[in-house]
Parts: structure tokens; C-alpha cells; sequence
């Protein structure tokens, strides 16, 4: 399948600050990434679609100037929490799909986000 | 509000039994649906897709739909204590611009 590269892995922060996470295609080009949130023990929740060249599309309840999301490239799109809080401690997933495959989700490895 | 639902669990069968796992959806024009395999502190994994009502297997594992009932399962044949897992079951958003909504999961656990 296709191969979805993120990083980091898992980051500590202290509240306040941002953290970015990236999400990379490493052997296909994403027109469309997709940011998921998965708190312990609950299902993935959409936190918004990222489209290449054109802003991200947030769903409902989530703030758009809190996760900033950039997708400046068909291989890359970014997720930044900015001014983190220990609420915001979570799993952070990005996906993304491959033209050809309808509508198959190909995830990331995660980003486990410990706000103190 | 679109939904997946599923059984949380857990769900524990021996190994080599049969694990029936299922999942019903709320959008009636949902057209795509998954399975995901996903262990602990680690991401999904795709296992199956399925687009029209009936069985479709692929080696072990078989996935049934069911349109009519908006119901969704996956059976794992001959389970082995690898298999112990969480399974979500996703549901394409109709009209979603190829959105997905996932259920929380069923936690399967494989015991020798």
C-alpha cells in the first residue's frame, strides 16, 4: 500500500507553546490529506480535509486559528497546535488518499501530543 | 449527525475460532465502507474494503455487507493470538468529498 510518513513520533511540551507535526506521501502525490484526533479508548475524530494549494476545510468544532493546517505541496501537509493546552494532549493521525484507490485511507504512524 | 456504531467490546475467542465483528451505519447513501486494524499507540491499518452488498473474502478474512440493513461485518477465520487488536469500521460520508466516519471500535482479543 501506499506508504504515509509523520513525524514526530510523540512530543512533550510545556503549555503555551506550538508543535508542529508533519505528514508526509512518500511514494504518491496527495491532492488531499486528512487530520484525525483519537483520544484513549475513542474513535477517530475528523479535525479537518487539507487540500493542496487551497485552505483546509475544519469540521465542526474545531478551531481553525487553534490547529493551523498547511498543505503547500502534493507530498506535504502540516498540522501546527498553537498555544497548546493539556486538554489538547491527544493522538494526532493524518491520512491521505491516493487517486487511484477510491476512497481507501492511508494513515500516517501518529503523534502522540503530551501538553504538561 | 452521521454515525458508525459498533460494539466496544471486548470480544474474546479462542485461537482458531471464528471472530464476528460487526459495525451498522447511519448515512443511508454512505457507498464505501472499511475495516481497520489498529494496536495499541499505533495507527490504523487497512484490512478491507467493500462496495456492494455480499461477501468479499481475502485470505482470512471475509467482509459481508448489507445496503438494506446498513449493516457492516468482518469475520476472521482461524484467529490467531496476533489478530488481538481494535477494529474500526468506517463508513464513507456520501457527499463527503471522500470523508470518512469511523465507529469507536471493537476491542478483539485471541487467547491460546
Amino acid at each position: 500500500g501506499a506508504v504515509v510518513s509523520q513525524h514526530p513520533s510523540w512530543v512533550i511540551c510545556k503549555s503555551g507553546t506550538s508543535v508542529k507535526i508533519e505528514c508526509r506521501s512518500l511514494d504518491f502525490q496527495a491532492t488531499t490529506m486528512f487530520w484525525y484526533r483519537q483520544f484513549p479508548k475513542q474513535s477517530l475524530m475528523l479535525m479537518a480535509t487539507s487540500n493542496e494549494g487551497s485552505k483546509a476545510t475544519y469540521e465542526q468544532g474545531v478551531e481553525k486559528d487553534k490547529f493551523l493546517i498547511n498543505h503547500a505541496s502534493l507530498t506535504l501537509s502540516t498540522l501546527t497546535v498553537t498555544s497548546a493546552h493539556p486538554e489538547d494532549s491527544s493522538f494526532y493521525i493524518c491520512s491521505a488518499r491516493t487517486g487511484a484507490a477510491k476512497e481507501k485511507l492511508f494513515f500516517g504512524s501518529g503523534t502522540q501530543l503530551s501538553v504538561l | 449527525q452521521k454515525e458508525v456504531e459498533q460494539n466496544s467490546g471486548p470480544l474474546s475467542v479462542p485461537e482458531g475460532a471464528i471472530a464476528s465483528l460487526n459495525c451498522t451505519y447511519s448515512d443511508r447513501g454512505s457507498q464505501s465502507f472499511f475495516w481497520y486494524r489498529q494496536y495499541s499507540g499505533k495507527s490504523p491499518e487497512l484490512i478491507m474494503s467493500i462496495y456492494s452488498n455480499g461477501d468479499k473474502e481475502d485470505g482470512r478474512f471475509t467482509a459481508q455487507l448489507n445496503k438494506a440493513s446498513q449493516y457492516v461485518s468482518l469475520l476472521i477465520r482461524d484467529s490467531q493470538p496476533s489478530d488481538s487488536a481494535t477494529y474500526l469500521c468506517a463508513a464513507g460520508v456520501s457527499g463527503g468529498y471522500n470523508k470518512l466516519i469511523f465507529g469507536a471500535g471493537t476491542r478483539l482479543a485471541v487467547h491460546p
